[in-house]
C-alpha cells in the first residue's frame, strides 16, 4: 500500500525523441506526485509536480500525465537531450501533515547524442 | 550560496567505528529530513524534523541518532558501524514539511564507506 511502483529501470532514447517514464500507485490517500531528476554525484532536485485533481501539466519538454482512476501517472520528456540525461525518481505524498514521500525505484536515462 | 549543504563529502571508515555526518541549511526552512540511497539508487527518508523536533523515524537501527541543535542544523550520528551502513546519505529541507506542494531541496550528498 506504501510502495510507488516505477518503470522502466533504464531508458536509452536518440536525441529529439520522446522519453517515457511510468510509475502507479496503490494508496489512494496519495495527494501530491513529484517528479526529482538526480544527476551522477548529485542530490535529487525537483524537476516538476501534480495533484491528483489534475490529469496534465506542462513545464516546458516535461510532462506530467496523471489518470486517478487507473492510479498511473507518467513523465514524458519531448525532445530529449543529451543533458537529460539522469536517473528519475517519482514520488508520492499521502496528504498534508505526513512530512514525507514515497520514492519509486528510479530510472537511469540516457539520452545519445 | 549553497542552500542545503553536507559535510563531509565522502567519508570512509572500518566496521565498528562511530561517524558523524553534519547538515545545514540557509534556506529559514522548518523542516529537515536524512534520506539513505543505496547501491541501486533506492531512496528512502530516514528521518524527518520540524522545527528541531523529530516527526518521522523510519525504523531505522538505533545505533543512527539524529540531532538537530537548532532549525537550520540536522546531524546523524552513527554508532558501531555495519557494513550495510554504506551508502549515499542526503539531507534535505523544505518550508514546512506538513503543507502537501513543499519542495524538498537536497544537499548534495555524503558517500559513506564502511571497510
Amino acid at each position: 500500500q506504501q510502495q510507488v511502483k516505477q518503470s522502466p529501470q533504464s531508458l536509452i532514447v536518440q536525441k529529439g525523441g520522446i522519453s517515457i517514464i511510468n510509475c502507479a500507485y496503490e494508496n489512494t490517500a496519495f495527494d501530491y506526485f513529484p517528479w526529482y531528476q538526480q544527476f551522477p554525484g548529485k542530490g535529487p532536485a525537483l524537476l516538476i509536480a501534480i495533484r491528483p485533481d489534475v490529469s496534465e501539466k506542462k513545464e516546458g519538454r516535461f510532462t506530467i500525465s496523471f489518470n486517478k482512476s487507473a492510479k498511473q501517472f507518467s513523465l514524458h520528456i519531448m525532445d530529449s537531450q543529451p543533458g537529460d540525461s539522469a536517473t528519475y525518481f517519482c514520488a508520492a505524498q499521502k496528504g498534508a501533515g505526513t512530512y514525507k514521500y514515497i520514492f519509486g525505484t528510479g530510472t537511469r536515462l540516457k539520452v545519445l547524442a | 550560496d549553497t542552500a542545503v549543504s553536507q559535510t563531509p563529502k565522502y567519508l570512509v571508515t572500518q566496521m565498528g567505528n562511530d561517524k558523524s555526518i553534519k547538515c545545514e541549511q540557509n534556506l529559514g526552512h522548518d523542516t529537515m529530513y536524512w534520506y539513505k540511497q543505496d547501491s541501486k539508487k533506492f531512496l528512502k527518508i530516514m528521518f524527518s524534523y520540524n522545527n528541531k523536533e523529530l516527526i518521522i523515524n523510519e525504523t531505522v537501527p538505533n545505533r543512527f541518532s539524529p540531532k538537530s541543535p537548532d532549525k537550520a542544523h540536522l546531524n546523524l550520528h552513527i554508532n558501531s558501524l555495519e557494513l550495510g551502513d554504506s551508502a549515499v546519505y542526503f539531507c534535505a529541507s523544505s518550508l514546512r514539511g506538513g503543507a502537501l506542494t513543499d519542495t524538498q531541496y537536497f544537499g548534495p550528498g555524503t558517500r559513506l564507506t564502511v571497510l
